[in-house]
């Protein structure tokens, strides 16, 4: 068990629709990540949130954001869902900045139909 | 463009045997390196890592190798036990930048045959 606690576990929506995932951090954590892995491809970095503030982007669309709140847990927010944003999405955290040791959730399959 | 290549999908070994995975890098700048291992359902741990200072790393039955010119790594795990079947990501960042900058590969399924 790594810490890392994401919900829901699996997630079935129609596309154009919102969802919201959720991730608590270990305990501890002050950064948290959020990678999308879909079919065939590696994870790809979304965002990362350090101490409530957003501190590096990658990949991430428009159409997605995210948060994280002063009890450190982070919201992805996914809306106008398209059928490619089917994907397992994964939260992972670390002490902070400079540490490439993550420690990953078991993540949240979301389909779109 | 990728810029972290594992170029088989899939590897097969029998049980007791040694497991080799390979993993490609483009980008120069990548100076620390690191493995994951995922089980189904389940997020990817943290396995082993290696900086380009050095170029070997071992923990247990687990080594990483680093051809920092070939731009190539790999993971030998000895002896390889069932409980290793598992899909292994490779990964790289640069500059000491931290976890935001790792890039992942797309990962190489072991299968250890008893």
């Amino acid at each position: 068990d790594s810490g890392v606690t994401q919900t829901p576990k699996h997630l079935i929506t129609a596309t154009g629709q919102r969802v919201t995932l959720r991730c608590s951090p270990r305990s501890g954590d002050l950064s948290v990540y959020w990678y999308q892995q879909s079919l065939d491809q590696g994870l790809q970095f979304l965002i990362q949130y350090y101490n409530g503030e957003e501190r590096a982007k990658g990949n991430i669309l428009e159409r997605f954001s995210a948060q994280q709140f002063p009890d450190l847990h982070s919201e992805l927010n996914l809306s106008s869902l398209e059928l490619g944003d089917s994907a397992l999405y994964f939260c992972a955290s670390n002490e902070g900045d400079f540490n490439e040791k993550l420690f990953f959730g078991s993540g949240t399959q979301l389909s779109v139909l | 463009d990728q810029q972290v290549k594992q170029n088989s999908p899939s590897l097969s070994v029998q049980e007791g045997r040694i497991s080799i995975l390979n993993c490609d890098y483009t980008n120069s700048m990548f100076d620390y390196f690191l493995w994951y291992k995922k089980y189904p359902a389940e997020g990817p741990t943290f396995l082993i890592s290696i900086s380009s200072i050095k170029d070997k790393n071992e923990d247990g039955r687990f080594t990483v190798f680093l051809n920092k010119s070939a731009k190539h790594l790999s993971l030998h795990i000895v002896p390889s036990q069932p409980g290793d079947s598992a899909v292994y990501f490779c990964a790289a960042s640069e500059g000491g930048g931290g976890a935001d900058g790792l890039t992942f590969g797309k990962g190489t399924h072991l299968i250890i045959q008893p």
